[in-house]
């Protein structure tokens, strides 16, 4: 079955860098597009990125665009988060998410929902 | 963006109720409707997606209605691990959104 596993999540000062990455497993991981989705203490889930299938295409949420970078290693099936200039506001649980399409390049062909997802991991600036 | 409102933000109900949630768009977005559950500690789980397709393995008492703006999620008859926060999200455009939840209490 599906598996997700997020890593690198911890503690960090306003204005420095952190970088997650999520193990997949279970699918053909260069088939389907992959997304970051985070969800602040108490508050519901936000969508913050998503990558297409072969990594030409990506797509970021206004908060984080300029900030954030997604980027995915199909060789070694994981996807990752670079993400620079952090703020408080970005302190959450940092979910990967499968999309349900294959060979999506577009957002408009990508499902947009998240089949699968990860067991999360926390980062607090 | 896409403003998703959920109603009630949160509920008190017993085991056999029937529950219903309400999801409003902030503009048409058409089926692009999808339904997750989320227990204390644990990830949102696709529950349905396309506003009424149930996903593999969810059991038969939930079930989801509507269209363009005005959507459902209903609990035909609660049992104790269906306790736990719902969450709508809307795929129709990015950013693709969520409401803000319903909390399902005892």
């Amino acid at each position: 079955q599906v598996q997700l596993v997020e890593s690198g999540g911890g503690v960090v000062q306003p204005g420095r860098p952190l970088r997650l990455s999520c193990a997949a497993s279970g699918f053909t991981f260069s088939d389907y597009g992959l997304h970051w989705v985070r969800q602040a203490p108490g508050k519901g889930p936000e969508w913050v990125a998503v990558i297409s299938y072969d990594g030409s295409r990506k797509y970021y949420a206004d908060s984080v665009k300029g900030r954030f970078t997604i980027s995915r290693d199909n060789s070694n099936n994981t996807l990752n988060l670079q993400m620079d200039s952090l703020r408080a506001e970005d302190t959450a649980v940092y979910y990967c998410a499968k999309d349900p399409r294959r060979y999506c390049i577009s957002s408009s062909c990508m499902g947009g929902y998240f089949e699968d997802w990860g067991q999360g991991t926390l980062v607090t600036v | 963006d896409i403003q998703m409102t959920q109603s009630p933000s949160s509920l008190s109900a017993s085991v056999g109720d029937r529950v219903t949630i309400i999801c409003r768009a902030s503009l048409s977005i058409s089926n692009y409707l999808n339904w997750y559950q989320q227990k204390s500690g644990k990830a949102p789980e696709l529950l349905i997606s396309a506003a009424s397709s149930l996903q593999s393995g969810v059991p038969s008492r939930f079930s989801g209605s509507g269209s363009e703006t005005v959507f459902t999620l209903s609990i035909s008859s609660l049992q104790p691990e269906d306790f736990a926060t719902y969450y709508c999200q809307q795929s129709y455009s990015t950013p693709w959104t969520f409401g803000q939840g319903t909390k399902v209490e005892v």
